[in-house]
């Protein structure tokens, strides 16, 4: 069965650098979270979109941004890169936004080193 | 808020034991919970999904179990092998996905 594509798995980026994140989501999944893991850390909510739409927001920085696009797959933009980012980032894919039921599926994440 | 709560934090057991971890929840009013296995720098992958309406959930050597008044969830592992060794992550929806802070396993041969 299809799962949540995320690319690159990993990037390697220098301080004040821009990196762009890249999540396809199981096909006729219309949902997608992004989440953030630091080292030894319980991965964080980031932001949600439903329908191309932002549905909800977490513990996202203003330097970061993200997007979906009309084949649902997203996008996280993290400019003006710190040390503190360097974590997993994981997209993850559900359908049906107002669904609290249906369960979340994760990617493989993509790891983000800033040096 | 929510707030999720493992413990222990890390466990160390030998190869063949039953095992019991445990995840509690502050808020009740959930859709459902999720339990995760991470390995080392790896993704998530989901091992049960209990909604609100149920008990538990069984798959294989696995067994979730979901009490949502008191907030707690256990998940046991029968026969523990050295390949269950990974973190334990369990994950309770409300509108949001929150995570609590796993449990690290190691099953020594």
């Amino acid at each position: 069965a299809a799962g949540v594509i995320q690319s690159p798995r990993h990037l390697i980026k220098e301080k004040r650098e821009t990196a762009t994140l890249k999540c396809y989501p199981i096909p006729r999944h219309d949902t997608v979270y992004w989440y953030q893991q630091g080292p030894g850390q319980d991965p964080q909510f980031l932001i949600s979109f439903y329908e191309k739409m932002q549905s909800d927001k977490g513990s996202i920085p203003d330097r970061f941004s993200a997007q979906q696009f009309s084949d649902y797959h997203s996008e996280l933009n993290m400019s003006s890169l710190e040390l503190g980012d360097s974590a997993l980032y994981f997209c993850a894919s559900s359908f049906g936004r107002g669904l609290y039921n249906s369960p979340l599926h994760f990617g493989n994440g993509t790891r983000l080193t800033v040096t | 808020k929510q707030e999720v709560t493992q413990i222990p934090a890390a466990l160390s057991v030998p190869e063949g034991e039953n095992l019991v971890l445990n995840c509690s929840f502050t808020d009740s009013a959930i859709y459902n919970l999720q339990w995760f296995r991470q390995d080392p720098g790896k993704g998530l992958t989901s091992l049960l999904l209990i909604q609100s309406s149920q008990r538990e959930q069984t798959s294989g050597r696995l067994n979730a179990s979901l009490d949502k008044s008191s907030g707690r969830s256990t998940l046991y592992i029968a026969a523990s092998q050295p390949g269950d060794s990974a973190t334990y992550l369990c994950a309770v929806r409300s509108e949001k996905l929150v995570f609590g802070k796993g449990t690290k396993l190691t099953v020594n041969p």
